[in-house]
């Protein structure tokens, strides 16, 4: 198993610019979620997903839409990039279990946006 | 609101020695919490998953516990290696909700 892969691995946007930040997982995994990380916080959670066709918010949304078309794949979507969206963008699956699931992460995407 | 925090931010340690990692978490109804190390540049990889009703895992050479009354979890790294060093996160899951992540404790291992 491949487990989660992200591409791209780095980026570079300019102001304004729109991109997709690709995620797919073999593990047949129901839940999928996409964290940014910035220096010297932890990762917060931007969107979230439970299944194929099902999407969520998370905590810092703003900036960003996802879609769920099929239990793999989970991309995530700049529509206007602005330098605050410059982070290092996780993405996680996970499978629902009784007392809580594991979570397993990809490499991550480095975007700039200058 | 739910927080959780890693103290300190960093910490060097002689190889050889046994060491604790520090998580604690405002809220004791928790459901669950996970440790991750991330080493330069990369993701994150699962280290150990506690269950609320456990007490301890246990993977290797670590071992982490789970004291939810007193809001705390601790990660035991016995007869550390400069292969150890790395950042150390802690992600607790309160209630039924999505994971909170400490901002982790960067690891050192001087050789």
């Amino acid at each position: 198993n491949a487990g989660v892969t992200q591409t791209p691995k780095f980026r570079i946007l300019k102001i304004g610019q729109s991109m997709t930040l690709q995620c797919t997982q073999d593990m047949n995994h129901n839940y999928m979620y996409w964290y940014r990380q910035d220096p010297g916080m932890g990762l917060k959670l931007i969107y979230y997903s439970v299944g194929a066709g099902i999407t969520d918010k998370g905590e810092v949304p703003n900036g960003y839409n996802v879609s769920r078309s099929t239990t793999e794949d989970f991309p995530l979507r700049l529509e206007l990039a602005a330098p605050s969206q410059t982070s290092v963008y996780f993405c996680a699956s996970s499978q629902p279990i009784a007392g809580g699931d594991e979570q397993y992460f990809g490499p991550g995407t480095r975007l700039t946006v200058t | 609101k739910q927080e959780v925090t890693q103290i300190p931010a960093a910490l060097s340690v002689p190889e050889g020695e046994n060491l604790v990692l520090n998580c604690s978490f405002t809220d004791s109804a928790i459901y669950n919490l996970q440790w991750f190390r991330q080493d330069p540049g990369k993701g994150l990889t699962s280290l150990l998953l506690i269950q609320s009703s456990q007490r301890e895992q246990t993977s290797g050479r670590l071992n982490a516990s789970l004291d939810k009354s007193s809001g705390r979890s601790t990660l035991y790294i016995a007869a550390s290696q400069p292969g150890d060093s790395a950042t150390y996160l802690c992600a607790v899951r309160f209630g039924n909700e999505k994971l909170t992540f400490g901002t982790g404790t960067r690891l050192t291992i001087i050789p």
